[in-house]
């Protein structure tokens, strides 16, 4: 599987977007990019998949690189109830391997 | 509340002992999920199932773990002669047979060995 890196944490002023961004540089032709996120004391909710083209759902947009090395997961106005630990997840198939994720806390 | 439930919710055991726990994923759901969270950690894959056969185990999974999930509906996690370091949140995880991209988890099982 390929490996991911995210910022361990980050800020976001409430009402604004937050922009969550993933490195894959490994990634191979057959997996996709997921993501999830783990709010406090609850088990990991998903969000959003892809493989090429960038998607958008109720939740957040993804938008993928053309070379599919990295990504970046957007939420487009933060709310508190945003604050989360979110997971950039590289797989062929729907096993996840979830790695130590993004900190992200949306500030008032 | 996702649907996935987990008993017990917490678990206070003395090293050495064995304990178990229960997860009834959402009914339609075919594949079942285990995964072990410590303190500052991602979620980390231990094994699942689809319906009742078992179809991948971690390297995590020693011999003292076994998982069960006997007629493809809940599922039960042992673990024996419990240690220190099995101390942590155990998670289950269900999909549905068309949109396996998506886990459902349940809120987790506790487990401190002392």
């Amino acid at each position: 599987d390929a490996k991911t890196t995210q910022p361990p944490s980050m800020d976001c002023a409430e009402g604004r977007a937050a922009n969550l961004p993933c490195n894959h540089s490994t990634i191979s032709g057959n997996e996709y990019v997921y993501w999830y996120r783990q709010i406090h004391s609850q088990g990991p909710q998903y969000i959003i998949h892809g493989l090429k083209n960038n998607e958008t759902n109720e939740m957040a947009s993804l938008i993928i690189t053309e070379d599919r090395k990295s990504s970046t997961l957007i939420l487009p106005h933060a709310t508190l109830r945003d604050t989360a630990v979110y997971y950039c997840i590289v797989r062929v198939n729907n096993d996840m391997r979830f790695g130590a994720g993004t900190r992200l806390t949306v500030k008032p | 509340d996702t649907g996935v439930s987990q008993d017990p919710r917490h678990k206070i055991t003395k090293r050495g002992q064995n304990v178990t726990f229960r997860c009834d994923p959402i009914s339609e759901h075919n594949r079942l999920y285990w995964y072990r969270q410590t303190l500052g950690q991602g979620p980390e894959f231990l094994t699942y199932f689809q319906n009742e056969a078992q179809l991948e185990k971690s390297r995590l999974l020693s011999d003292r773990f076994s998982a069960e999930r006997p007629k493809g509906s809940f599922s039960t996690l042992e673990i024996q002669r419990t240690e220190q370091g099995d101390s942590a949140m155990y998670l289950c995880a269900s999909t549905h047979p068309g949109t396996t991209y998506e886990q459902y988890f349940g809120p987790g099982t506790r487990l401190t060995v002392t």
